[in-house]
């Protein structure tokens, strides 16, 4: 079964600071990965996916991920942070036969803080 | 483009009554919509995917006969939950998706709670 590990429940990093939003995936052939983000209340936003190509995939608001498959692993990852980036923050693997559908891991709360 | 939304954003009911959400894609063609529910700090659970046209298929474990899932249109697709109790209060999510492509978009949800 395909699946996705977010191992920290929460990041707290200070704004302009790099952040990084850990994600391990468990596929068996090639992983289609995605990122959303929640704000309160909200439905998902979509960031970034990786289906194939450069292991660096650049998403939405300044936001990038770096598959590694030797690690299973899609890291999220920003430069430097904004306060208005604290949401939290789902990545997700595509189950490609029957549907297409998304397998969430269990989230992680980013708190950026001045 | 590629937005989803949902109506209502929020309802109460009491129990025993049946509830209809409604999930639209406004400025593309839906060919398969999903449903999910989530508990408060918890993750995205998909309770089914509903194909334009077909009946939708449900994930082991949630109940056909209550959360009925109709798929009439490209544009719409509808959630009735029948006969809520309280334990059916959650927060309810569509997402939308183009046929043969893998990013779905979600809508922003709608609260229910059952007295």
């Amino acid at each position: 079964a395909q699946s996705v590990a977010q191992p920290e429940d929460q990041v707290n990093v200070a704004e302009g600071n790099p952040l990084t939003v850990k994600c391990t995936y468990s596929v068996s052939g090639n992983p289609y990965l995605f990122w959303y983000v929640q704000y309160p209340n909200r439905g998902l936003q979509f960031l970034l996916k990786y289906i194939t190509g450069d292991n660096l995939v650049k998403g939405s608001y300044g936001f990038e991920a770096e598959f590694n498959k030797s690690q299973t692993s899609f890291h999220l990852k920003k430069p430097s942070a904004l306060v208005s980036d604290s949401a939290l923050y789902f990545c997700a693997v595509l189950t490609t036969g029957g549907g297409n559908k998304l397998t969430f891991g269990t989230g992680t709360q980013l708190k950026v803080e001045l | 483009g590629a937005v989803v939304s949902q109506h209502p954003s929020w309802v109460i009911c009491k129990s025993g009554t049946s509830v209809k959400i409604e999930c639209r894609s406004l400025d593309f063609q839906a060919t398969t919509m999903f449903w999910y529910r989530q508990f408060p700090k918890q993750s995205l659970m998909l309770m089914a995917t509903s194909n334009e046209g077909s009946k939708a298929t449900y994930e082991q474990g949630v109940e056909k006969d209550k959360f009925l899932i109709n798929h009439a249109s490209l544009t719409l697709s509808t959630l009735t939950v029948t006969s809520a109790h309280p334990e059916d209060s959650s927060f309810y999510i569509c997402s939308a998706s183009l046929r043969g492509r893998e990013t779905q978009y979600f809508g922003p949800g709608t609260r229910l709670l059952v007295l």
